[in-house]
C-alpha cells in the first residue's frame, strides 16, 4: 500500500543533542514538507522541497535542518540551536500539479529531557 | 503568499447541536481545498475536498463543506454533532498551479469539543 511513514513515534532527547526524524514516502510525490504541531497554534511549516537535492525554508526553520537526497525522504534534524523544540512534527507528502490531496505521517513526538 | 484564516480557534456545543466552522483563503487563482480533522492522539486524516464541479462537496461521517468562490470560502458544517467529533479540524488550500510553500497552506485549526 501506498503511503507515508515517520518514525520513530515518539523521541526523547537531551538537551544540547540534535536529534533526526525520518520521513518515508511511497507515493511517488513530489512535494514533502515538514510541520510543527503546538497546542493552539496549528501547523506551522518548517521546511518543504519540490524536487530532489532542493528544499526551502518554511516559517519556523531556526534551529532545523533537512536534506533531500531521495524522492522518497525528507529526514528532520532538530539541532541544539532550536531553543524549544519539544513537539509534535508532521510530514506531509503532495503531488504538486493536478487535483491531489497531501497525505500525512503519523508523526513524531519530541521531547527534550 | 496565501493565506487561510479559520475563525474559530476553540469550539464547544452539545450533542445534536448544528456545526460551522469558517475558513477563508486569500489566494485568487484556482484552489484545491481540504479540511483536515485530527482526534485526540491520533494522525491527521482527510475529512472532504474540493477540486471541482459541484461547490458542496460531503465527506466522511456526515460532514459537508460549501465553496463559494466570490467570498473565498469553504465552511464546514454538519447538522448534528456526536460526542465523538471532538477533534482538532484543519481547513487547508492548495492552488493548483504549483507546489512550494504557497501551494499548501493550513489556517490555524479549530478545536472542537462536544459535550454530552
Amino acid at each position: 500500500d501506498g503511503g507515508i511513514t515517520q518514525s520513530p513515534k515518539y523521541l526523547f532527547r537531551k538537551e544540547g543533542q540534535n536529534v533526526t526524524l525520518s520521513c518515508e514516502q511511497n507515493l511517488n510525490h513530489d512535494a514533502m514538507y515538514w510541520y510543527r504541531q503546538d497546542p493552539g497554534q496549528g501547523l506551522r511549516l518548517i521546511y518543504y522541497s519540490q524536487i530532489v537535492n532542493d528544499f526551502q525554508k518554511g516559517d519556523i526553520a531556526e534551529g532545523y535542518s533537512v536534506s533531500r537526497e531521495k524522492k522518497e525522504s525528507f529526514p528532520l534534524t532538530v539541532t541544539s540551536a532550536q531553543k524549544n523544540p519539544t513537539a509534535f512534527y508532521l510530514c506531509a507528502s503532495l503531488q504538486i500539479t493536478g487535483a491531489t490531496e497531501a497525505f500525512f505521517g503519523q508523526g513524531t513526538r519530541l521531547t527534550v529531557v | 503568499a496565501q493565506s487561510v484564516s479559520q475563525h474559530n480557534h476553540h469550539v464547544i456545543l452539545s450533542e445534536a447541536a448544528s456545526l460551522e466552522l469558517g475558513c477563508n483563503y486569500s489566494y485568487g487563482g484556482t484552489v484545491n481545498l481540504f479540511w483536515y480533522v485530527q482526534y485526540p492522539g491520533q494522525h491527521l486524516q482527510l475529512l472532504l475536498k474540493y477540486f471541482s464541479g459541484d461547490p458542496l462537496v460531503k465527506g466522511i461521517k456526515g460532514f459537508e463543506a460549501e465553496f463559494i468562490k466570490s467570498k473565498f470560502s469553504f465552511n464546514l458544517r454538519k447538522p448534528s454533532v456526536q460526542w465523538s467529533d471532538t477533534a482538532e479540524y484543519f481547513c487547508a488550500v492548495k492552488r493548483r498551479s504549483g507546489g512550494g510553500a504557497d501551494g499548501l497552506t493550513f489556517g490555524k485549526g479549530t478545536h472542537l469539543i462536544i459535550q454530552p
